[in-house]
């Protein structure tokens, strides 16, 4: 059973530049959500996707943008990057439940490392 | 606001010694509480959850009990070991209707030597 897998696992950009991000769901799942993590810092939450919408969101500037495809993959778009986009990027997988709300415990990828310079 | 905080690290300990890290969540809504553990270079693992007051989570020997009069959730384990090092998270989601977003904590080093 694949886990949560996400690509590229390093990456390299320059301040204004744009990048995406590409994260697929643990099998089976249909919720994916965006964390960014700082160094020394825990997960921020970024946003989250169902049904090919964005759900909910946290603090971040609309520079964070995404999408969620039909077969429930996702990308995280972050434009005119700066230095303090520079982090881990994860990705998290979950499940609608019989209530119709996202299941409460997520699956976490290995994460994109950004380096902005 | 929904936070949650940790206790300050890192922790350093020997093999076999009892492992306590603390957590507190602020006690808005009826959420339900994890401990996520991240090893080096890697993303993050759930360790444990509990859903609801009282609940007990459990796995791999590491135990939180769910605290609502003390909006505590601490980590503890009897007898660490070397392969244990790695950081911590303690974290709480919304409850309600935004439960899938995650609040974490700020993360607790947790080093085991020989």
């Amino acid at each position: 059973d694949a886990g949560v897998t996400q690509s590229p696992t390093h990456l390299i950009k320059t301040r204004g530049q744009q990048v995406t991000l590409r994260c697929s769901p643990k099998s089976g799942h249909d919720t994916v959500s965006w964390y960014q993590q700082a160094l020394g810092q825990g997960p921020q939450f970024i946003f989250q996707y169902y049904e090919e919408e964005e759900r909910q969101r946290g603090n971040f500037p609309d520079r964070f943008s995404g999408h969620q495809f039909p077969n429930y993959s996702s990308e995280l778009n972050v434009n005119a990057l700066l230095l303090g986009d520079s982090a881990l990027y994860l990705c998290a997988s979950s499940l609608v439940d019989g209530a119709g709300g996202p299941s409460d415990t997520q699956y976490f990828g290995p994460g994109t490392r950004l380096t902005v310079l | 606001g929904n936070s949650v905080t940790q206790m300050e690290g890192p922790v350093t300990l020997s093999e076999e010694a009892f492992l306590t890290i603390n957590c507190t969540y602020t006690a808005t809504g009826y959420p339900s509480l994890f401990w996520y553990v991240q090893y080096p270079g890697e993303g993050l693992q759930l360790l444990l959850k509990a859903t609801k007051a009282d609940d007990k989570g459990s796995n791999k020997g590491f135990e939180a009990t769910y605290r609502k009069e003390t909006t505590s959730f601490h980590l503890e384990k009897g007898s660490v070991q070397v392969s244990d090092s790695a950081v911590y998270f303690c974290a709480r989601n919304a409850g309600g209707t935004s439960y899938g977003k995650l609040t974490f904590g700020q993360g607790t080093i947790l080093t085991v030597h020989p």
